[in-house]
């Protein structure tokens, strides 16, 4: 059984970055593929980027290329993803969710982290 | 990017009567790579369908899944309570994820 546990909310202004913290228990993280999918308020799902298994890489959603940087510390089975540049439509709650399959399905989700991005 | 059309937006329906949700993808999905989930106000969603039609780990067995090429669905044979929520799709491709806009499954 895979455990996500997730950092907590953070309150932003606009040009400042912001890094979520996902802590992984259960499993490794290099057992894993981390991927994470952020909602806006009353919106849906939306992917950013995640480790992709075939290439061995990190990939990123097109969206956010050049502003989000997904990283891992295996030390602390400890995952990380950080948006910079943030802007009042980065307003979200942030997922980490696990790929223990390496089949690009999401089966463990973290209880999520509401950014808040706010002049 | 393969978009995916999820209809209806939202569904009305009551317990204990059979729900379709239907996913339209712009093109060809390997059926592999399409997932169905389930998300409930203010929690994480929950995987219900992997492979198309494969139940995830303690999924009880009204929800199916079915479909190939570009059109999918999900189906719930007799809605519990519980199963009134958001539903996804999702699909891999060309090394991007991405989700429908969802269904939403309503008490009529």
């Amino acid at each position: 059984q895979v455990q996500l546990v997730q950092s907590g909310a953070e309150v932003k202004k606009p040009g400042a970055s912001v890094k979520v913290s996902c802590k992984v228990s259960g499993y490794t993280l290099t057992e894993l593929s981390m991927h994470w999918v952020r909602q806006a308020p009353g919106k849906g799902l939306e992917w950013m980027g995640g480790f992709d298994p075939e290439d061995g890489e990190t990939i990123y959603a097109q969206k956010f290329q050049g502003r989000v940087t997904m990283t891992e510390d295996t030390s602390t089975d400890t995952a990380y993803m950080e948006l910079s540049s943030l802007r009042s439509e980065d307003t979200a709650v942030y997922y980490c969710a696990t790929d223990r399959s390496g089949s690009y399905v999401l089966d463990y989700w973290g209880q999520g982290t509401l950014v808040t991005v706010s002049s | 990017e393969i978009v995916l059309t999820q209809s209806p937006g939202t569904l009305s329906l009551s317990p204990g009567e059979r729900a379709t949700l239907s996913c339209r993808a712009s093109q060809s999905v390997s059926s592999s790579y399409l997932a169905w989930y389930q998300q409930k106000p203010g929690q994480a969603p929950r995987l219900l369908i992997y492979g198309a039609s494969s139940r995830a780990t303690g999924i009880p067995d009204r929800f199916s899944g079915s479909g190939s090429g570009t059109d999918f669905t999900l189906t719930i044979s007799r809605l519990e309570p519980e199963d009134f929520a958001v539903y996804y799709c999702q699909q891999y491709g060309s090394s991007q994820i991405t989700f429908g806009q969802g269904t939403r499954l309503e008490i009529k």
